[in-house]
């Protein structure tokens, strides 16, 4: 069975613009998670959604924001890029309630 | 909010050592889980525990959800070189939204040959 994959690994972006991030989730798992991990901040949860709801929000400002699809394969999408967005954003899927797995992550760089 | 404490925060050993690592909170958790990070990649789980008092191994690797609920320990015996990169506890609760995942800041191994 594949993993969680992630597209596009690399990515850099200069202030101001916004970035499309993409996460496919392991087959059959309808949750899925997004993290921001940064050195100074660890992984922090930014949202989830289950059945292409929203179910739950971590604590960032609203120019962060995601959807998923119909497939389970969800977006997360960042607005008005600032330095500080620079980080490894995370995916993780799971089949509902029990144990994330994690994708490769995508690395975005604002310059 | 939750939060969970993990120690030590990094760690250097001999390769053949065996490493204990800890994770603590003073919230109750319905599952722990531990994870493996190395550099540029995403978190791979390693164990997921489900029961308070539950001990389960996953070759080399032993971890033990705690009796409180509060907390989990990691044990890896006999290091080896491929063993370098990080360990993150998570714990999962539910509140009305859903469920929800709690990670530590991480234990940085090193092993020395």
């Amino acid at each position: 069975k594949a993993g969680v994959t992630q597209t596009p690994r690399y990515l850099i972006k200069t202030r101001g613009q916004q970035v499309t991030l993409s996460c496919s989730p392991i087959s059959g798992h309808r949750s899925v998670s997004w993290y921001q991990q940064t050195p100074g901040q660890g992984l922090q949860f930014l949202f989830e959604y289950f059945s292409e709801t929203q179910r739950n929000k971590g604590n960032f400002p609203g120019r962060f924001s995601g959807r998923q699809f119909s497939n389970s394969r969800s977006e997360m999408n960042v607005s008005t890029l600032e330095l500080g967005d620079s980080a490894l954003y995370l995916c993780a899927s799971s089949l509902g309630e029990d144990e994330q797995f994690f994708g490769p992550g995508t690395r975005l760089t604002v310059l | 909010g939750q939060q969970l404490n993990q120690s030590p925060q990094s760690m250097f050993i001999q390769e053949g050592e065996d490493v204990s690592m800890n994770c603590t909170s003073s919230s109750i958790f319905n599952t722990w889980l531990w994870y493996k990070q190395e550099p540029g990649e995403g978190p791979v789980l390693l164990i997921a525990l489900y029961k308070a008092g539950e001990l389960t191994s996953n070759g080399r690797l032993t971890a033990q959800f705690g009796i409180t609920r509060k907390d989990s320990f990691l044990n890896i015996s006999a290091s080896i070189p491929s063993d370098v990169g990080i360990y993150f506890c998570a714990g999962r609760y539910r509140d009305n939204y859903g469920q929800n995942f709690v990670f530590g800041p991480g234990t940085r191994l090193s092993v020395l040959p």
